[in-house]
């Protein structure tokens, strides 16, 4: 365990719902990563966070994929009008700025997605 | 466009033996160099960083760097079957940002 939590850890839905996954980081990590993985290829950038600031988000990122960290502490990712495609593991990071570079991810446990 | 790219294996060694896992890198500015282990169905977990040329040591894992080369291995010596997992190399930028991962090296340790 980490100490990085995800909620909820497996979501089903029907395609066209919108869903919302939470990230609780670190407590005392400012930065927070989210990642997509399927099945056979690493983790993919989403977006990430510098405390309540989302400094980058990815191509990936559609119009209907929103991010938010409102205190700088938890995140929640939505998506919206869920397609197919979106089936995935969701995965949360957090890290803390320390040395130029030097910083170390750390993953919470991932919320599987199933879109039928 | 940054890359990182592995062989996706199989890659099988029998119990005890070294294996070796290897990753190469195309952004010449990357700064950092992380191995994860990933077991199915599970989240990436750290095994080593490393960030100079030359090799770092902990315990049975050895993280190689030559950035001339822009190549960075992995070696697990005295291989358990607890080792079989994916392997992902990551690297990211000197400001810790970017992080971008390799496809992963699936490995299987024989018993």
């Amino acid at each position: 365990d980490t100490g990085v939590s995800q909620d909820p850890r497996h979501k089903i839905t029907k395609r066209g719902q919108n869903v919302t996954f939470r990230c609780d980081p670190i407590s005392e990590h400012n930065r927070l990563y989210w990642y997509r993985q399927t099945l056979g290829q690493g983790p993919e950038f989403l977006t990430y966070f510098q405390n309540e600031a989302q400094l980058e988000k990815s191509r990936l990122l559609s119009d209907r994929f929103s991010a938010e960290r409102p205190k700088g502490s938890f995140s929640t990712l939505e998506i919206q009008r869920t397609e197919q495609g979106d089936s995935a593991m969701y995965l949360c990071a957090s890290s803390l700025t320390g040395l130029a570079g030097q910083e170390t991810q750390y993953f919470g446990p991932g919320t599987r997605l199933l879109v039928l | 466009q940054k890359e990182v790219e592995q062989n996706s294996g199989p890659l099988s060694v029998p119990e005890g033996a070294i294996a070796s896992l290897n990753c190469t890198y195309s952004d010449r500015v990357s700064q950092s160099f992380f191995w994860y282990r990933q077991y199915s169905g599970k989240s990436p977990e750290l095994i080593m960083s490393i960030y100079s040329n030359g090799d770092k040591e902990d315990g049975r894992f050895t993280a190689q760097l030559n950035k001339a080369s822009q190549y960075v291995s992995l070696l697990i010596r005295d291989s358990q079957p607890s080792d079989s997992a994916t392997y992902l190399c990551a690297v990211t930028d000197n400001y810790g940002q970017n992080f971008v991962f390799g496809p992963g090296t699936r490995l299987s340790v024989l018993p």
